[in-house]
């Protein structure tokens, strides 16, 4: 199975300050990656597919970056609506997927 | 815009099989392309896939739950479902039906639904 670490587990930061999110494979998993936001009480959100390809409806200060094993999702400027728990999630083992345990960004 | 919906018992007992459905809105299971997949969220916890099924009937489960999982698939109601049998607390979780492709990722996703395993 392939493992996704992430890290760090908590990023606490203020509104307008950039946000970087690791995830780290056990293996290559080539491009085959997606970032998924979650907030209480509800359904994931695809943000980012394929590492770096933003979902319909994204916005811009979102991005996606990566290959291999280690992945990066940078938020450019936090908004108040970002301050959200986030999943990596692969599929190069397809129809095997896992995700990652989540960061979970909090207002500083 | 596609909706999904799931729905079912939120209390199971130990040793039960749960069962959900998961109902799809705005367009059709059976337009083919897409797996129509179950994943659950234990509380406070992170994300685990279950399984998926495309409309044809294929499945593709999990191997940590396979011995326990069966999702079916209903295109005439354009539904699909899970069983999950022999249930222990350690099932207690939200539960989400998805739509995924194979060269995408999960792309909607229903609201989940809290699923307790209790006597």
């Amino acid at each position: 199975e392939i493992v996704l670490t992430q890290s760090p587990a908590t990023l606490s930061l203020s509104p307008g300050e950039r946000a970087t999110l690791s995830c780290r494979a056990s293996q290559s998993v080539s491009s085959y990656l997606a970032w998924y936001q979650q907030k209480p009480g509800q359904a994931p959100r695809l943000l980012i597919y394929d590492a770096s390809n933003r979902a319909t409806g994204i916005p811009a200060r979102f991005s996606g970056s990566g290959s291999g094993t280690d992945f990066t999702l940078t938020i450019s400027s936090l908004e108040p609506e970002d301050f959200a728990v986030y999943y990596c999630q692969q599929r190069s083992n397809w129809p095997r997927t896992t995700f990652g345990g989540g960061t979970k960004v909090e207002i500083k | 815009q596609v909706q999904l919906q799931e729905s079912g018992p939120g209390l199971v007992k130990p040793s039960q099989t749960l069962s959900l459905t998961c109902t799809v809105s705005g367009g059709s299971i059976s337009s083919g392309g897409y797996y129509w997949s179950w994943i659950r969220q234990h509380p406070g916890k992170g994300l685990e896939w279950i399984g998926y099924i495309y409309y044809s009937g294929s499945t593709y489960y999990n191997p940590s739950l396979k011995s326990r999982v069966t999702i079916s698939v209903d295109t005439s109601k354009n539904q699909f479902s899970l069983k999950l049998s022999s249930v222990t607390a350690a099932d207690t979780a939200v539960y989400y039906c998805a739509r995924t492709h194979t060269t995408s990722a999960f792309d909607y996703w229903g609201q989940g639904t809290l699923v307790t395993v209790s006597s």
